[in-house]
């Protein structure tokens, strides 16, 4: 079946830094991805609809210049989450669709910023 | 403003009886709804979904309700198992094409033997 290999699983950073997150579709192409997060003990919620070869679209109150998406090809996706700080500490999750009723999601990246 | 809500933040079962989990929805151009499973620190399987057309699907252990004049859905497992123990989110799109989810808070379920 469709697989999405979201890396890396878990990152721990320095407040002030920079981490990548990448999310392949590994057997499919996926011209559009999603970016949730998810704070413990609540829902996911959709940060920005990544669009292959054009710009992120955004949800309201998601800032798109600390969170910068790229989707150079049919199956990369990246997230930066730049000059983290201790609260964007979080679960984030891609997803994209393959065609097959529902969303096949990664296995997300478990971020904590120190 | 939460559109999908799951009231019931957790939910406990016994083995082989069956496992009813409740979601509620607010926006009446919702038209397609879908159930996923989740682990700890693993990303959300795909479970079932439902098209408004419809008002049930099935597949295997898993049926799906879709009360459109309540706004209403429910999963429905049975025979429940010990491997259904998860985290339960409902979702929600205004078109089967739009892409674009809105998920529940969940429901910790807890298949006990």
């Amino acid at each position: 079946g469709a697989v999405v290999s979201q890396h890396p699983s878990r990152v721990i950073c320095k407040s002030g830094t920079s981490v990548k997150i990448e999310c392949r579709s590994l057997d499919f192409q996926a011209t559009t991805m999603f970016w949730y997060r998810q704070f413990p003990k609540q829902s996911l919620m959709l940060m920005a609809t990544s669009n292959e070869g054009s710009k992120a679209t955004y949800e309201q109150g998601v800032e798109k210049d600390k969170f910068l998406i790229n989707h150079a090809s049919l199956t990369l996706s990246t997230l930066t989450v730049t000059s983290a700080h201790p609260e964007d500490s979080s679960f984030y999750i891609c997803s994209a669709r393959d065609g097959r009723p529902g969303y096949t999601f990664g296995s997300g990246t478990r971020l904590t910023v120190v | 403003d939460q559109q999908v809500k799951q009231n019931s933040p957790s939910l406990s079962v016994q083995e082989g009886r069956i496992s009813i989990l409740n979601c509620d929805y607010t926006n009446s151009m919702f038209d397609y709804f879908l159930w996923y499973k989740k682990y700890p620190a693993e990303g959300p399987t795909f479970l079932i979904s439902i098209s408004s057309i419809k008002d049930k699907n099935e597949d295997g252990r898993f049926t799906v309700f879709l009360n459109k004049s309540a706004k209403h859905l429910s999963l429905h497992i049975v025979p429940s198992q010990p491997g259904d123990s998860a985290v339960y989110f409902c979702a929600a799109s205004a078109s089967q094409g739009a892409q674009k989810l809105v998920f529940g808070q969940g429901t910790r379920l807890t298949i006990n033997p």
